[in-house]
Formats: structure tokens, sequence, C-alpha cells
């Protein structure tokens, strides 16, 4: 089977950075995506780590270590509207389901 | 661009009355499957599909069915509903198996009293 694991909260002011970690047990895994969904809405892609290291997509980044079976979503320059669920998902086991973690509600405050 | 579009977008159900969710996509994916959302509980999966003709389990499986006859439709159809059914219902597909974007309906909100 498998399982992700996140923190359930974080907050950080705005502009700051934060950091969503997310640590995984799953067989046949085939890399790491970060989802967000805001209140209310349906989850939407951000961004995917087939291979260690770190992936930048404008303000977003995301890092994968795949020996330590961990990676994180980091944030930067964080606005109002950054507040919302992120949620890490990996596929693998049998079907090459995908599953996600248990998601990290942030709250960004002035 | 439709994407991924589900129906309905809210349903009042009463134990043991039985539904369909139909959930359909316009993206020639393989992949589909559908997930219920409670609080505090991320997204399980209920059932997904790898292709036309097969299904499977996931996660939450028990009193719901899907089958898969053509590529485009994926429904998800619930026996005899019950409280713990209460949930949000999202529809999601990606490419195939091996790519990791998923794509989501809008959401049904069921709630069954």
């Amino acid at each position: 089977g498998q399982s992700l694991e996140q923190p359930s909260e974080v907050t950080a002011v705005e502009g700051a950075i934060v950091q969503i970690n997310c640590t995984y047990q799953t067989s046949g895994f085939y890399g790491l995506s970060w989802y967000q969904q805001h209140d209310g809405g349906a989850p939407t892609f951000l961004s995917y780590n087939a291979l260690d290291g770190l992936e930048e997509t404008g303000r977003f980044s995301s890092f994968l270590s795949r020996s330590d079976s961990y990676g994180y979503l980091l944030l930067q320059e964080l606005q109002m509207k950054d507040s919302a669920s992120y949620f890490c998902a990996g596929r693998g086991g049998g079907g090459n389901k995908l599953t996600f973690g248990t998601g990290t509600q942030l709250k960004v405050e002035l | 661009n439709a994407g991924v579009t589900q129906t309905p977008k809210f349903q009042v159900l009463k134990t043991g009355q039985s539904m369909t969710l139909q959930c359909a996509q316009d993206m020639n994916h393989e992949y589909m499957s559908w997930y219920r959302q409670d609080p505090g509980m991320g997204l399980r999966l209920i059932h997904y599909s790898v292709g036309a003709g097969i299904t499977d389990q996931g996660e939450v499986p028990n009193g719901y069915n899907v089958s898969r006859s053509t590529t485009e439709d994926f429904p998800l159809r619930l026996l005899s509903a019950a409280p713990s059914q209460t949930s949000v219902y999202f529809c999601a597909s990606s490419y195939d198996t091996l790519n990791t974007e998923a794509f989501f309906g809008q959401g049904t909100r069921l709630t069954v009293v």
C-alpha cells in the first residue's frame, strides 16, 4: 500500500517563505506531485518531481529525495491568495494508483 | 475545452436510495478515478480505471460500483446510500498511468439523510 503524511496546518505571513513537507511509504514509486485546493474548489496540479532535486515554477518550488522518501513544496513571496490546502500525491503500487497525502492547510496572514 | 465534467454538483439522498454520479472527460485520457474527500482525511481513492473495460478497487470501495464502457465516461454508483457516504466526491483523469498530472472535475457534494 501507499501512505503520504503531511502536517495538518501551517501559518505564515504575507511575503514570507513557507515549506510544506511530505513523507511517504509506497511501493513502485513513480514520483511526487503537488496539488492546490481552495475552499469549495477542486484540486489543481502544481508540480511534479520524477527525479531527486529541486523543480522551480515561478514562486513555487518542489523538492524530492527518493532515498529519504521525502519531499517538500516551497512557496516564496507568500500572497493572501496562497491560502489553501496543499496535497502531495504519489503514483505507484498495483495499477499505478495515484494516492494523495493527508493535506496541509496553509493560512497566510497579514 | 470542457476537461472533466461531473454531475450533479449537489445531491441529497435518503438512506437506502441508489444513485449514479456521472463523470465524463474529453481529453482522451486512459486513467480515470473517483475520490471522496472528508474533513481532515484528504482525498481517498474509491475506484479507478486504467482504460475502457478495466476497473479496480481503491482504498475505500465498499458501497460503490463503477464501470468503464467507454474511454470518456466513468460513472460511480452508490448501491444503497448510507449516512457514512456523506462526502464530497471528485472524479479525476490523467493521460496514462505514468503521468501524475491529474485533472479534476468540480466535485459532487452528497448528503445522505
